[in-house]
């Protein structure tokens, strides 16, 4: 079993549509919860990072982090085409020494106008 | 700032040829990685720098060559390619003590035939 599992999609939605993509997890230790954007044939960027539980909103993006159920969401509000890429979860340990992220697979998002 | 620049953006390979896909960035980074991204496996981690002179192993290290002489620069030498090792490879930089916001170069496409 992976540590972080991702549903790979791919998902399609119409514009103006609310998004909810999901990961789960099975390692304790994690305690940074991060959400990578990343477009065709290009690098990820990070689009959010939360650190423990709860919720961080930044614009039309929130992060949800449930660690009872090792459970972490990112909802997109009023979708848009430019939101099209593949979204990938990645998780941390607090230990700052370690620099390792372990990431989900990605799920590929595609808005239709 | 050019951030974190990797060459060459592509590459085709024979099997059993050797070369060396070049990282480097300007943000005085401590941490380094290299990640290869194969569909449904998402990111996985090479090898990684915490620091010049200072390399260690990741998830899938077999095959790959790692130094880290300057703090800028971050090679991977592909010692003898084989057809498994087709993949796109990312080199990514982050701060010490900050374990969420890792920079990512654009990616190599390797193919080895």
């Amino acid at each position: 079993q992976k540590e972080v599992e991702q549903d790979p999609g791919p998902l399609s939605v119409p514009e103006g549509a609310i998004v909810s993509l999901n990961c789960t997890y099975s390692n304790s230790a994690f305690q940074y919860f991060m959400w990578y954007r990343q477009y065709s044939r290009k690098g990820p960027e990070l689009l959010m990072y939360t650190y423990s539980s709860g919720n961080k909103e930044d614009g039309r993006f929130t992060a949800q982090v449930d660690k009872s159920s090792k459970y972490i969401s990112l909802f997109i509000r009023d979708s848009q085409p430019s939101d099209s890429a593949t979204y990938l979860c990645a998780m941390s340990g607090a230990n700052f020494g370690n620099e390792k992220l372990t990431f989900g697979t990605g799920t590929r998002l595609t808005i239709i106008p | 700032n050019a951030g974190v620049t990797q060459t060459p953006k592509f590459q085709v390979l024979k099997t059993g040829q050797s070369m060396t896909l070049q990282c480097a960035q300007d943000m005085n980074h401590e941490y380094m990685s290299w990640y290869r991204q194969d569909p449904g496996m998402g990111l996985r981690l090479i090898h990684y720098s915490v620091g010049a002179g200072i390399t260690d192993q990741g998830e899938v290290p077999n095959g790959y060559n790692v130094s880290r002489s300057t703090t800028e620069d971050f090679p991977l030498r592909l010692l003898s390619a084989a057809p498994s090792q087709t993949s796109v490879y990312f080199c990514a930089s982050k701060r010490g003590n900050v374990p969420y916001e890792q920079y990512f170069g654009p990616g190599t496409r390797l193919t080895v035939t």
